[in-house]
């Protein structure tokens, strides 16, 4: 069964530091999709990508992030200054269409701020 | 704006019996409603989808119903396992044009043998 892969699984980074958090989407899916799970918190969503571009973000999604699809197949999400609160587990999604049909989510990366 | 609550928080229950979870929403204006489970350390996996104009959906011994109306949501799980240890949760999506989902906190099902 088509996957969505997450790399790494776990990054340890040092406040103030630029994290890269990888992901490859289902390869005919259309619609990427980036959402982090704080501790004991609820799954919140950060941003979708469609297009080349940013479809929709939420106010969590500040300057300090930004995605990209560098290629045909990974699509990344950057955090340019980390910070002690941006400590989660972040999933990378995608689905075929817009209905959300076929919404995959990868298994995470666990990003601890140190 | 919208929010999603789960009740119970966690749930224990015996094997080979039925149950039911429950999702409400706030907004009663849904495009559609998910529910997901997720195991530990893992991702979430869509277990059922829900479009507005739908009632309910079946796959296996899940059956999901939607109310939207009211706001509600009802996860049945029929004849409960071990196996179906682990956290379920509900997400809604708002609006057609948007494409965010709104999760639940989540049940945590406990299964015994």
């Amino acid at each position: 069964e088509p996957e969505v892969t997450q790399t790494p699984s776990h990054q340890v980074t040092q406040m103030g530091q630029e994290v890269i958090l990888r992901c490859v989407p289902i390869s005919n899916h259309l619609y990427f999709y980036w959402y982090r799970q704080i501790l004991g918190q609820k799954v919140e969503f950060l941003v979708s990508f469609y297009n080349n571009e940013i479809s929709e973000k939420s106010e969590i999604f500040d300057d300090q992030f930004s995605v990209e699809r560098p290629d045909g197949s990974n699509f990344t999400l950057k955090i340019r200054s980390t910070k002690l609160e941006d400590s989660a587990m972040y999933f990378c999604a995608s689905s075929e269409a817009l209905s959300g049909y076929g919404y995959t989510f990868g298994s995470g990366t666990r990003l601890t701020v140190v | 704006k919208q929010e999603v609550t789960q009740i119970p928080a966690a749930l224990s229950v015996p094997e080979g019996e039925n149950l039911v979870l429950n999702c409400s929403f706030t907004d009663s204006a849904i495009y559609n409603l998910q529910w997901f489970r997720q195991d530990p350390g893992k991702g979430l996996t869509s277990l059922l989808l829900i479009q507005s104009s739908q009632r309910e959906q079946t796959s296996g011994r899940l059956n999901a119903s939607l109310d939207k109306s009211s706001g509600r949501s009802t996860l049945y799980i029929a004849a409960s396992q071990p196996g179906d240890s682990a956290t379920y949760l509900c997400a809604v999506r708002p609006d057609q044009a948007g494409t965010a989902l709104i999760f639940g906190k989540g049940t945590t099902l406990s299964v015994s043998s």
